[in-house]
């Protein structure tokens, strides 16, 4: 069975800490992982990534993926209280040579951040 | 418009009534996907369209449960007979093409909950 799951479950900083989110999976013909900020209802993007060791930044966000140990993580510098939101790891895979839509989400990470 | 439209934004109803759910996907958006998020948990995979291809279904959870989309743009998840444990966050995402990019732009969901 296909598995996304996310450490810690929940996190509480103050401004200023640097988090490390942390993603792990076990899927068949893996393709992709994203990244996705959800703060009320719609999840926003923030990253993909598809190749190993190769940094995506924007901002104090910055994301890395090691496709051999089947894990990324999602560093934030200098926490802000707007960082506070759910963080969910998702993973997209290919299936029989053939690109397949769906995405295999994790349980996500609740991050608060403290004045 | 300019992002991912879904309503009602919130729909109370009574055990054993039917309710539909509406998405209006990013213009231009050719695959369109439904997700459900129970409190507390990561997004569980629905169905997925993918332009005038048959739609992936493997991820509802009971017949009660179906899904059309018109014209290949708007799309209606429909529960019949819903039950308690249908209660959820229901989002709708879209993409450019299932595959082509992964990259899912979700609508602000419409909560349901079922008295």
């Amino acid at each position: 069975e296909d598995k996304v799951v996310q450490s810690p479950l929940s996190l509480v900083v103050h401004e200023g800490d640097t988090v490390t989110l942390n993603c792990s999976y076990e899927v068949t013909n893996f393709r992709s992982l994203l990244w996705y900020k959800q703060e009320k209802k719609a999840p926003t993007f923030l990253f993909m990534l598809t190749s190993s060791g190769i940094e995506k930044k924007s901002g104090r966000l910055s994301s890395i993926l090691d496709k051999k140990e089947l894990f990324s993580i999602l560093n934030i510098t200098a926490t802000q209280t707007g960082d506070s939101a759910i963080y969910l790891c998702a993973v997209g895979q290919n299936a029989g040579g053939t690109s397949y839509g769906k995405l295999t989400f994790g349980q996500g990470t609740i991050l608060t951040v403290h004045p | 418009g300019a992002g991912v439209s879904q309503s009602p934004s919130n729909k109370v109803t009574e055990k054993g009534k039917d309710v539909e759910l509406r998405c209006d996907p990013i213009s231009g958006h050719t695959a369109l996907y439904w997700y459900r998020q129970s409190l507390g948990q990561g997004l569980e995979f629905l169905i997925y369209f993918q332009g005038n291809s048959a739609p992936d279904k493997s991820g509802l959870p009971s017949d009660r449960f179906s899904a059309e989309r018109t014209g290949g743009s708007v799309s209606t998840l429909t529960i019949q007979r819903t039950q308690q444990e249908d209660s959820a966050v229901y989002l709708c995402a879209s993409s450019l093409a299932a595959g082509n990019t992964d990259t899912q732009y979700f609508g602000p969901g419409t909560r349901l909950t079922v008295l």
